[in-house]
């Protein structure tokens, strides 16, 4: 099992570019979520999923778009990098509430 | 705001010694889980507890929850120079939102 996987690992974008940031998992876990780390932080929830076809908002959703069509992938969607998400963000997976955690991309908006 | 919230935020203690970090949340949970953070890696999962558990051992570490006072500690017994690390409570809802605290920033001293 590659358990969960995320590219790229690094990105830079200017203001106002759009980019998908990547999250695939193969443990046929239902539910995955995204959270961004700022510097000195903890993990803020963006979008979750409770299986394929349904999404939902977390905490912080604004500025980015989730799909969920199969169980494995999870992609993020930044409409139009700003750079207040200048960010590292992690995708995890979870099954019976025990959370398995990508490696995170670091993302830089300049 | 976020749902948790850890004490403290910076522990400084010798190898050998005992390290304790508290975790206090909002609303009622599924479990709480806690998970180390070495500097600029990935999340790392130690240990969950269910809400209706009150006590966890696993190696060296201890939790304990109480549901009543809506708090959580963790007890690193014996620290070793290898603990330092940044650790962090998290919580899962009933409405499978999960949500980090700030963390604490434990550093043990060889």
């Amino acid at each position: 099992n590659a358990g969960v996987t995320q590219t790229p690992k690094f990105q830079v974008l200017k203001t106002g570019q759009s980019m998908t940031l990547q999250c695939a998992q193969d443990m046929n876990h239902e539910y995955m979520s995204w959270y961004r780390q700022d510097p000195g932080m903890g993990l803020r929830l963006i979008h979750y999923s409770v299986g394929a076809g349904i999404t939902d908002q977390g905490e912080v959703p604004n500025g980015y778009n989730v799909s969920r069509s199969t169980t494995e992938d999870f992609p993020l969607r930044l409409l139009s990098a700003a750079p207040s998400q200048t960010s590292v963000y992690f995708c995890a997976s979870s099954l019976a509430g025990a959370f398995f955690f990508g490696p995170g991309t670091r993302l830089l908006v300049l | 705001s976020q749902q948790g919230e850890e004490d403290p935020q910076a522990l400084s203690i010798q190898e050998g010694e005992n390290a304790t970090m508290n975790c206090s949340y909002k609303t009622s949970i599924n479990n709480l889980q806690w998970y180390r953070q070495n500097s600029g890696r990935g999340l790392v999962h130690l240990i969950l507890i269910r809400s209706n558990e009150r006590e966890k051992h696993s190696g060296r570490l201890r939790v304990t929850l109480d549901t009543s006072k809506k708090s959580s500690s963790l007890l690193i017994t014996a620290s070793r120079a290898a603990d330092t690390a940044s650790y962090f409570c998290a919580t899962l809802d009933n409405f499978n939102k999960f949500y980090f605290g700030s963390g604490t920033k434990l550093n043990v001293k060889p």
